[in-house]
């Protein structure tokens, strides 16, 4: 099945600071890739989806400006937390899709933020 | 809206059978995936229902019933590795996946 990747894995930062995420699909192009947050013992919520592009769509209640999403190229989309604060402090999952239409999410590994 | 239920946690022992259910109230249905997730881990696609009735691979079922907006996954010859969250996801009509809770499932010897 297709590959896709997150980079870091683990990131710890300080209250503050700025932290970017890194998604790739590895053996395809993704048309179309999604962030999702996923709080301990909870599901994973679709935080925006992104078109290769284009701007990305958030969902109600997801700041945009906080949640920097660029999707510049057909294998790569990034996830950046700006000033981040504790209450960030989750597990970051990108998925990525190669159509518009139906297909299945491929999903990454995940990302563990922990902002102190 | 958007509703997708299932159980918050099931136990049950190894060998047995397990059947994890989820009802869903959506804008639209393209369709209702099973994922396997671990701890700390990204979710893994186990199955993928459009068609109502019930798709078999190996261990592990899941049936659709569309009229009732009703869907289960059967867990057969339960291992200890079997332990772990099970997501359902339904694939709404802007082909967005919406996600349940999830159901922990605690598998003892």
């Amino acid at each position: 099945g297709a590959v896709v990747s997150q980079h870091p894995s683990r990131v710890i930062c300080k209250s503050g600071t700025s932290v970017k995420i890194e998604c790739r699909s590895l053996d395809f192009q993704a048309t179309t890739m999604f962030w999702y947050r996923q709080f301990p013992k909870q599901s994973l919520m679709l935080m925006a989806t992104s078109n290769e592009g284009s701007k990305a769509t958030y969902e109600q209640g997801v700041e945009k400006d906080k949640f920097l999403i660029n999707h510049a190229s057909l294998t790569l989309s990034t996830l950046t937390v700006t000033s981040a604060h504790p209450e960030d402090s989750s597990f970051y999952i990108c998925s990525a899709r190669w159509g518009r239409e139906f297909n299945e999410q491929f999903f990454g590994p995940g990302t563990r933020l922990t902002v102190l | 809206g958007q509703n997708i239920d299932q159980p918050t946690e099931m136990t049950a022992t190894e060998g047995a059978i397990v059947q994890i259910n989820c009802t869903y109230q959506t804008s639209g249905f393209n369709g209702l995936f099973w994922y396997q997730q671990h701890a700390g881990e990204a979710p893994t696609f186990l199955s993928y229902n459009v068609l109502d009735g019930l798709e078999e691979k190996g261990r592990f079922s899941s049936f659709l019933s569309r009229s009732k907006g009703y869907s289960y996954l059967l867990l057969k010859e339960l291992q200890m590795k079997d332990s772990a969250s099970y997501l359902c996801a339904v694939n709404n009509a802007g082909n967005m996946l919406t996600f349940g809770g999830g159901t922990r499932l605690m598998v003892k010897p």
